[in-house]
């Protein structure tokens, strides 16, 4: 099975651009989760989906929103990029609801200049 | 303060044990993993152990959980320069299943 795929690898966005993050999950796969990855705070949940509906989010302002769509991949979307977006963010995908493990994609590295 | 609490650093000589540390508060945790991230890439799940566990062994790699004091291992044996790496603990909350991350422990090997 192919594993998480996430695009783009790299982007390099101004600030108040907006920039869509993509995320295909594993087949078979029903829940997507995005995460932030920044030196400074960690690992930081964004919000997770499972059949096309948001189950949890975090605790990030509403420039941050994703959808998923039918064949369960997701799209994150940060409008009005701030320079403190700057960030690797991870999606990660897993069989359902529940204590299931995550498998993580590669990540996309969003630089805001 | 973070509900996992790692060190950040640990050194280790080629060949050498490492044992990686983790704290985390919420006693009802089902599930507790190790992820792995190398530069540049994603996080790797390496293992996971089950709450009702002590302990989980999969070749090179041991994991110790008591429950008691909320401490969770990951034990490296014969580390090797492969092995340098991020790597992170997490428990899975039984209320909503989110993932609550320790802030990683960066593995320096010395040769």
């Amino acid at each position: 099975k192919a594993g998480v795929t996430q695009t783009p690898r790299y982007l390099i966005k101004t600030r108040g651009q907006q920039v869509t993050l993509s995320c295909s999950p594993i087949s078979g796969h029903r829940s997507v989760s995005w995460y932030q990855q920044t030196p400074g705070q960690g690992l930081q949940f964004l919000f997770e989906y499972f059949s096309e509906t948001q189950r949890n989010k975090g605790n990030f302002p509403g420039r941050f929103s994703g959808r998923q769509f039918s064949n369960s991949r997701s799209e994150m979307n940060v409008s009005t990029l701030e320079l403190g977006d700057s960030a690797l963010y991870l999606c990660a995908s897993s069989e359902g609801l529940g204590p299931n493990i995550q498998y993580f994609g590669a990540g996309t590295r969003l630089s805001v200049l | 303060g973070e509900d996992v609490e790692q060190s950040l650093f640990l050194s280790v000589r080629e060949g050498d044990s490492s044992v990686i540390n983790c704290t985390y508060t919420d006693s009802s945790s089902t599930y507790l993993y190790w992820y792995k991230q190398e530069p540049g890439a994603g996080l790797q799940l390496l293992t996971y152990i089950f709450s009702n566990m002590d302990m989980k062994q999969d070749q090179r790699l041991t994991v110790l959980l008591n429950k008691k004091d909320k401490h969770l291992s990951l034990r490296i044996a014969d580390t090797q320069t492969g092995d340098s790496a991020i790597y992170f603990c997490a428990e899975i909350r039984d209320s909503n299943y989110q993932l609550i991350w320790g802030a990683g422990t960066k593995l320096i090997i010395k040769p």
